[in-house]
């Protein structure tokens, strides 16, 4: 079946450098997701991709979907303690209904 | 407005046991997911309803698990003989469409087996 990775599982990071986590899935996708979760809390809603070599901006967050289509990446500037948390993509292939999260990358900020 | 809800926030039951755990969606969403996730891992899809009917069940572990969605808003996931490796936290997540929509999670419930 449709399997999803990311790298770094970990990333420990200064206030203020750069983090980029990595989503590749193992078969072609329809639409990726990605979400936040905080400690404790549930997965919240940050973008959708659906193009071919998509990319999108939130403020400090850069995310793209690859041209395959396979693979998504986030990218965030200057690191802020705010941004700690897991970080998740997650794929729905073009057969199915369902999304497919993978197992998501920790961010830690140090002030 | 209300978000996504779910009860009990908390379920501690024994091995062997019966349990329902419900889901209230954001009002006027047709979609609606059920996933479990493990500590350290990422949300594991277990089934996902638009309106009344399960449009994917392929995600449920075995048949103890089985979930309804009556009028096509409350979801109930029911599992019956639980067992130790069902603890984890059951998530529910709701969208106003399909699969093109964003989810929006409820605070889950979490669920420990004896």
């Amino acid at each position: 079946g449709q399997q999803v990775m990311q790298i770094p599982q970990y990333q420990h990071v200064q206030e203020g450098e750069d983090f980029t986590t990595y989503c590749n899935s193992s078969t072609t996708l329809s639409n990726i997701q990605w979400y936040k979760q905080r400690p404790g809390g549930h997965p919240v809603f940050l973008i959708q991709l659906v193009k071919s070599g998509e990319v999108k901006k939130q403020k400090r967050l850069t995310f793209q979907f690859g041209e395959a289509k396979k693979n998504s990446s986030l990218h965030i500037t200057a690191t802020q303690t705010t941004d700690v948390g897991t970080y998740f993509c997650a794929g729905r292939s073009n057969y199915g209904q369902n999304f497919v999260f993978g197992p998501g990358t920790r961010l830690s900020v140090l002030p | 407005g209300a978000g996504v809800s779910q009860t009990p926030s908390n379920k501690v039951t024994e091995k062997g046991k019966y349990v329902e755990l419900r889901c209230d969606p954001i009002s006027g969403h047709t979609a609606l997911y059920w996933y479990r996730q493990s500590l350290g891992q990422g949300p594991e899809f277990l089934i996902y309803f638009q309106g009344t009917g399960a449009a994917d069940d392929s995600g449920l572990p075995n048949d103890r698990f089985f979930a309804v969605r009556p009028e096509g808003s409350v979801s109930t996931l029911k599992i019956q003989r639980t067992e130790r490796g069902d603890s984890a936290v059951y998530l529910c997540a709701s969208s106003f469409g399909g699969a093109n929509y964003e989810q929006f999670f409820g605070p889950g419930t979490r669920l420990t087996v004896l």
